[in-house]
């Protein structure tokens, strides 16, 4: 399987300010990487696919504007929540696609204030 | 209707039974089909994954899936305390090939 790191494991930051997650591909190089979201006692929502020298592609409903994906190289995605908002609050959670298959990182948790 | 249908539960047993995690999907294109295990305040992590129909055994984990019922299941036998978390089903194909549609997750607690 593949090895995905996340940085940070939590963040809490005021209201208006961004916040930089960062998701790493330890052992594999990702063309592609996801961004989901998780609000407590609720499944796994998809945000947007991240491409690698292409811009991200989103899901129907989430800004993008507000939450800006860049995926620089093969082994790093990095998601900005912009002029974060306490309804922003979540698990953030990043994952790669390998052999027919997903595997996520251990995800950032975000306390807006 | 959703893709994929799970029941949240939760589901409490004792250790040592035996558990029987079940999803629907209706996504007749689906092909890969995934376990998570999640821990609270921690990242899914992949427990058993398929291709197609049929069964898979790995420890005390078996996944099973029927393409023609579009059902699959998890069983957990000799289940212990460790065993507690929320279970997710994925699964992808298709249109949906490189991302998957997950259900809401099961929540088990095994006790003591």
């Amino acid at each position: 399987g593949a090895v995905v790191s996340q940085h940070p494991s939590w963040v809490i930051c005021k209201s208006g300010t961004s916040v930089k997650i960062e998701c790493r591909s330890l052992d594999f190089q990702a063309t592609t990487m996801f961004w989901y979201r998780q609000f407590p006692k609720q499944s796994l929502m998809l945000m947007a696919t991240s491409n690698e020298g292409s811009k991200a592609t989103y899901e129907q409903g989430v800004e993008k504007d507000k939450f800006l994906i860049n995926h620089a190289s093969l082994t790093l995605s990095t998601l900005t929540v912009t002029s974060a908002h306490p309804e922003d609050s979540s698990f953030y959670i990043c994952s790669v696609w390998t052999s027919g298959t997903q595997y996520f990182g251990p995800g950032t948790r975000l306390l807006v204030l | 209707q959703k893709e994929v249908e799970q029941d949240p539960g939760p589901l409490s047993v004792p250790e040592g039974a035996i558990v029987s995690l079940n999803c629907t999907y209706s996504n007749s294109a689906f092909q890969y089909f995934m376990w998570y295990r999640q821990y609270s305040r921690k990242g899914p992590e992949l427990l058993m994954y398929t291709y197609s129909s049929g069964n898979k055994e790995d420890g005390r984990f078996t996944a099973q899936v029927d393409k023609s019922s579009k059902y699959i299941s998890l069983f957990i036998r000799d289940s212990q305390p460790s065993d507690s978390a929320t279970y997710l089903c994925a699964m992808s194909g298709g249109a949906n090939a490189g991302k998957s549609t997950f259900g809401d997750g099961t929540t088990l607690t095994v006790k003591p």
